[in-house]
């Protein structure tokens, strides 16, 4: 099951423009990771953000969460075509649980950057 | 480091079949861990293996099976297969805590 909802579930812009996407999970976590994922390739791993850190960049990328509300925001500023992809938020579960090892995905947001 | 490698990366088979899927984990990562990727379902978590051992398993039938060696590099196994079992199969290593890395995938066909 999916935990994450991903919104929008589609986004277009043009090159230059600032990409935003948002991602909501529902239960506890230990970290959210976020994946861009070019047409049915492997998962790139962007960004790594615990669950006590409140926000993290790493070059043009910027993300934000707040385990009050359950959300994560990724931005992307000053988008080129090459950042056309799917991006994918996941989960991690505190160790001990059950969840311990699995991450859990939302269902992606596909964005589309036009030259 | 080389990266998560998986192999084949393409496949195809007919129902009834079996296939096993490689992954070869990143040097020095434990954990290995599998997703099921389709377009009506999108990504979901398979198993995870840390040491050899079958940590956690997701929501699919026995059919799905996997194993991990000594040497960290994993296997799954899919029995008898099924027209719906035609997906991307992503294979992840991590160290404890930290982010997953995902291989390419093996892109699996069932006719």
């Amino acid at each position: 099951s999916q935990q994450g909802e991903e919104d929008p579930q589609a986004l277009s812009i043009q090159e230059g423009e600032n990409a935003t996407m948002n991602c909501s999970y529902k239960t506890s976590i230990n970290n959210l990771q976020w994946y861009r994922q070019n047409s049915g390739r492997g998962l790139v791993h962007l960004i790594l953000i615990r669950s006590n850190e409140r926000e993290k960049h790493s070059g043009r990328l910027r993300v934000t969460l707040d385990t009050s509300k359950k959300s994560s925001s990724l931005l992307i500023t000053a988008s080129r075509a090459a950042d056309t992809a799917s991006y994918f938020c996941a989960t991690g579960a505190n160790p001990g649980g059950t969840s311990y090892g699995k991450l859990t995905f939302g269902q992606g947001t596909i964005l589309t950057v036009h030259p | 480091k080389a990266g998560v490698t998986q192999t084949p990366r393409y496949l195809i088979k007919t129902r009834g079949q079996q296939v096993t899927l490689s992954c070869s984990p990143i040097s020095g990562h434990r954990s290995v861990s599998w997703y099921q990727q389709t377009p009506g379902q999108g990504l979901q978590f398979l198993f995870e293996y840390f040491s050899e051992t079958q940590r956690n398993k997701g929501n699919f039938p026995g059919r799905f099976s996997g194993r991990q060696f000594s040497n960290s590099r994993s296997e799954m196994n899919v029995s008898t297969l099924e027209l719906g079992d035609s997906a991307l199969y992503l294979c992840a290593s991590s160290s404890p805590l930290s982010e997953q890395f995902f291989g390419p995938g093996t892109r699996l066909t069932v006719l």
